[in-house]
C-alpha cells in the first residue's frame, strides 16, 4: 500500500501569511494527487486535483505543485475562513490513501 | 445540485454488521462511483472503498477485505456499505463520497457522514 506523509502536523500562523504543507508518498504516484480542506463536525472539502488543478469555487490563494513522491499545497495571504485541517489524498492505481492531516491554528 | 444523502446514527455491539445507506441525487447516478471513507474520533481520514455504479465493480482497502460489502440500487440512486464482524476501532464516521472523474478515487461531493459506535 502507498503511504502518505503530511508535515508539519500542526502550524500556527496569522491572517495575511502564506503557509506550505508538504505531502510525501512512500512511491511514485505520478500527479495523482488531492488536497481537502475539513472544518470540525463538517465533510472535508476538494480544493485541489491533479496536484495543481483547482477545483471549481476555490479561491485562488490555494495552489499545489510537485510530482513522482513530494508535494506540497500552499496557502498565501491566509483568510480567517482558512483555519482548518488539510488532507493530502494519492489516488494513483485502485486505491485512495489520505495522509495524516495538518491542523492550520491561528498564532 | 448534487446531493449525497446519508443513512441515520448507528450503535451495535462487537462482532454484529452495520449497513450504512447513501442516497444520490442532483447527477446521472451511472456516471460516477462512489467511495466511503471513515474517520475515527479525533483522527484523519480513511479510504475504506469504491464501488462504481455502472457495473457494480468493488475495489476495497487491503485492511478490510472480507469484512466490508458495498454494493448499489440503481432502482433508488442509492449505494449500500456493509461491516460486519465490528470491533471497536470500527468507531467513526463513516462517508460516502462522489468521484469525480470516475474511475479516479477523489472526490467532489460526500455525504453528511453517519456515526457508528461499536460498543457492548
Amino acid at each position: 500500500d502507498i503511504q502518505m506523509t503530511q508535515s508539519p502536523s500542526t502550524l500556527s500562523a496569522s491572517e495575511g501569511d502564506s503557509v506550505t504543507i508538504t505531502c510525501r508518498a512512500s512511491q511514485t504516484i505520478s500527479n495523482w494527487l488531492a488536497w481537502y480542506q475539513q472544518k470540525p463536525g463538517e465533510a472535508p472539502k476538494l480544493l485541489i486535483y491533479k496536484t495543481s488543478s483547482l477545483e471549481s469555487g476555490v479561491p485562488s490563494r490555494f495552489s499545489g505543485s510537485g510530482s513522482g513522491t513530494d508535494f506540497t499545497l500552499t496557502i498565501t495571504n491566509l483568510q480567517p475562513d482558512d483555519f482548518a485541517t488539510y488532507y493530502c489524498q494519492q489516488y494513483n492505481g485502485y486505491s485512495g490513501t489520505f495522509g495524516q492531516g495538518t491542523k492550520v491554528e491561528i498564532k | 445540485q448534487v446531493q449525497l444523502v446519508q443513512s441515520g446514527a448507528e450503535v451495535r455491539d462487537p462482532g454484529a454488521s452495520v449497513k450504512v445507506s447513501c442516497k444520490a441525487s442532483g447527477y446521472t447516478f451511472t456516471s460516477s462511483g462512489i467511495s466511503w471513507v471513515r474517520q475515527a474520533p479525533g483522527q484523519g481520514l480513511e479510504w475504506l472503498g469504491w464501488i462504481s455504479i455502472y457495473n457494480g465493480n468493488t475495489n476495497y482497502a487491503q485492511k478490510l477485505q472480507g469484512r466490508v460489502t458495498m454494493t448499489t440500487d440503481r432502482s433508488t440512486n442509492t449505494v449500500y456499505m456493509e461491516m460486519r464482524s465490528l470491533r471497536s476501532e470500527d468507531t467513526a464516521v463513516y462517508y460516502c463520497a462522489r468521484s469525480k472523474a470516475l474511475g479516479y478515487y477523489y472526490f467532489d461531493y460526500w455525504g453528511q457522514g453517519t456515526l457508528v459506535t461499536v460498543s457492548s
